[in-house]
């Protein structure tokens, strides 16, 4: 089972921040929060991850709460290319497997 | 760099039969791993490889065979295939294991299975 919980689905305004929230209560101190994306029905591409701290890369920042039980991802800038479905997977170290849930379809309007 | 590679893209089988699915990866990767993805679901772990000669199962194993005999290549094989293996599979592959930056995993474009 997937250790992660987000919203089926979200809208955002092309221009805008898109702000994609996952819930991840049973995570524990040695384990990472990854953000893929899936755009239509390509492979996944990876975007993020962090432990505790917040982190910024070229394509997202991602917001992780003090107690690690809930972050947020964030698309600065999104355009109609962002459209896609967005995983949140919690993966432990030197833990093999990655657990996809159902995501989170986010669909940018123009 | 071709990055993950994946033949063939689409395959229709009929139940019963066998093939392989190929997936090499250019990059030197040690770990690569098989996903299938269902219908409107996310991805679910197949078998995956730590290295060469080395392989394990993921969350849904059955009616799949693996071997990695070189670093490039990881094969996945269906023996007898059924209906239920209707699906699109992925396979991935990364430097390293979870916790680092080398663990980003690299997704190849999927095949597209369709047994009748």
């Amino acid at each position: 089972d997937a250790k992660t919980t987000q919203p089926t689905s979200m809208d955002c305004a092309e221009g805008r921040a898109a702000n994609l929230p996952c819930n991840h209560s049973t995570i524990s101190g040695n384990e990472y929060v990854y953000w893929y994306r899936q755009i239509h029905s390509q492979g996944p591409q990876y975007i993020i991850h962090g432990l505790k701290n917040n982190e910024t890369n070229e394509m997202a920042s991602l917001i992780i709460t003090e107690d690690r039980k809930s972050s947020t991802l964030i698309l600065p800038h999104t355009t109609l290319r962002d459209t896609a479905v967005y995983y949140c997977i919690v993966r432990g170290y030197n833990n093999n497997d990655m657990r996809f849930g159902a995501g989170t379809r986010l669909t940018v309007k123009p | 760099n071709a990055g993950v590679t994946q033949t063939p893209k689409f395959q229709v089988l009929k139940t019963g039969q066998s093939m392989t699915l190929q997936c090499a990866q250019d990059m030197n990767h040690e770990y690569m791993s098989w996903y299938r993805q269902d219908p409107g679901m996310g991805l679910r772990l197949i078998h995956y490889s730590v290295g060469a000669g080395i392989t394990d199962q993921g969350e849904v194993p059955n009616g799949y065979n693996v071997s990695r005999s070189t670093t490039e290549d990881f094969p996945l094989r269906l023996l007898s295939a059924a209906p239920s293996q209707t699906s699109v599979y992925f396979c991935a592959s990364s430097l390293g294991l979870a916790g680092g930056t080398t663990d980003t995993q690299y997704f190849g474009p999927g095949t597209r299975l369709t047994v009748l």
